[in-house]
């Protein structure tokens, strides 16, 4: 059981957009820590996205974008490519005094139809 | 450019200990922090711990104070030891240099190296 939720899976048609939702709760998202995310190709290493909430490490397109809310993250990818197809990860801090400084979501799996 | 390359062995047996290396070039293990992420096949990323530039660590309390992770500046790697070893840790392990704590995403990965927990 992750302590960030993400849905399994999402899908959507190439050019439209879709988003994946990361769920927290006070002791991390809605503690105001920031979210990251991850973009992992099958059989490579994860790869950042996206750093503190909604900025884009350099060569990332700026169809990928992030937000927060309260105790929930969004990324948003638009105009959606065969190439998006991958398993992203949601990150952040948490400050549970029994749990890990450094938690992750399940993870969600990017179908392009 | 930052580049990181995890090594060892890919078969551990049960009960002993897993020891990995990550050697680490265009960096100073010396400043920020390094990390070590482990991904169990077909799951999720689970954070194993970190050395920070002091040489303090941090580890995941899931682990149960199994693992333990310390540094060589000399040579520019750290190094990952987990002890009594089960099937459950099976897994791709992944060194990573996290960016600070709190700000604590991982800008740099190794490629992975797959540790294979079986007699």
């Amino acid at each position: 059981q992750s302590v960030l939720t993400q849905p399994p899976s999402v899908s959507g048609a190439p050019g439209q957009r879709v988003t994946i939702s990361c769920t927290g709760s006070s002791s991390n998202i809605g503690a105001l820590y920031d979210v990251h995310w991850y973009q992992q190709l099958p059989g490579t290493a994860p790869k950042l996205l996206i750093f503190d909430t909604n900025n884009r490490p350099s060569g990332v397109p700026d169809r990928f974008s992030g937000s927060k809310s309260g105790t929930s993250a969004s990324l948003a990818i638009t105009g959606l490519q065969a190439e998006d197809e991958a398993d992203y990860y949601c990150q952040s801090y948490d400050t549970s005094l029994t749990g890990s400084d450094v938690v992750f979501g399940g993870g969600t799996k990017l179908t392009v139809l | 450019q930052v580049q990181l390359q995890e090594s060892g062995p890919g078969l551990v047996k049960p009960s002993e200990t897993l020891s990995l290396t990550c050697s680490v070039s265009g960096a100073s293990v010396s400043n920020k922090y390094w990390s070590w992420i482990r991904q169990a096949p077909g799951k999720g990323l689970e954070w194993i711990g970190h050395i920070r530039d002091l040489g303090s660590t941090t580890y995941n309390p899931s682990l149960k104070s199994r693992a333990t992770i310390s540094a060589d500046t000399s040579k520019n790697q750290f190094s990952l030891k987990l002890r009594s070893v089960t099937g459950a840790d099976t897994a791709v392990y992944y060194c990573a240099r996290q960016w600070a704590r709190y700000n604590n995403y991982f800008d740099s990965w190794g490629q992975g190296t797959l540790v294979t927990v079986s007699s």
